[in-house]
């Protein structure tokens, strides 16, 4: 199956800075890209649609300019968490979606943990 | 996008048939469903797909009644590495979102 993978898999970092995590599909074109956040024991959240070479949509209560989201090309997607807090210690996920008629169209990274001090 | 409604938890013993059962009662027509893997600390890793009747694939089975209101995973003898979270989810195959429900957790014991 086709391939996405995130980079870094995890990272610490200290309240206030700004950390960058990446989403790359890896033998596919993903004109869109989906980030997901995932709290301990919880489900998936959508938190925004990224969407190549246009502005990401973001669900309801997930505030854009704390979370950056840039798709400059049809295999990376970026988030970037702006001036992260305690709170924004979670697990985010990133998947791509890959135009296909049925079955598998959407692929899954690995996750990338983040831990704000 | 249609609501799904799962059990959220479920035990078995290894080498059991395990089946899982989800509501979607406001499915839509156009509307696939899907199940979804996660471990701990991973991405969601896709299953099975049906959109009616049954599927079956080389790690489960998919059986979907003919009101397609509902849907249920079957997973043939079980194994300690089957305990997961299973997310059963609908949308349309190539739409943008995936929406995820609680999910069930499935432990196997030994």
């Amino acid at each position: 199956g086709a391939v996405v993978s995130q980079h870094p898999s995890r990272v610490i970092c200290k309240s206030g800075t700004s950390v960058k995590i990446e989403c790359r599909s890896l033998d596919f074109q993903a004109t869109t890209m989906f980030w997901y956040r995932q709290f301990p024991k919880q489900s998936l959240m959508l938190m925004a649609t990224s969407n190549e070479g246009s502005k990401a949509t973001y669900e309801q209560g997930v505030e854009k300019d704390k979370f950056l989201i840039n798709h400059a090309s049809l295999t990376l997607s970026t988030l970037t968490v702006t001036s992260a807090h305690p709170e924004d210690s979670s697990f985010y996920i990133c998947s791509a979606h890959r135009l296909a008629g049925v079955g598998e169209t959407q692929y899954f990274g690995p996750g990338t943990r983040l831990l704000v001090l | 996008l249609a609501k799904t409604t799962q059990p959220i938890s479920m035990d078995s013993y290894e080498g059991q048939e395990v089946n899982i059962t989800c509501s979607h009662n406001n499915i839509a027509t156009n509307d696939y469903i899907t199940w979804y893997q996660q471990f701990p600390s991973q991405g969601p890793r896709f299953i099975i797909q049906g959109y009616k009747t049954k599927v079956t694939n080389e790690v489960a089975s998919l059986f979907i009644p003919a009101d397609r209101k509902s849907s249920t995973l079957s997973l043939p003898r079980v194994s300690l590495s089957d305990t997961a979270v299973y997310y059963c989810l609908v949308g349309e195959t190539n739409t943008d979102k995936l929406i995820f429900g609680t999910g069930t957790r499935l432990q196997v014991f030994p």
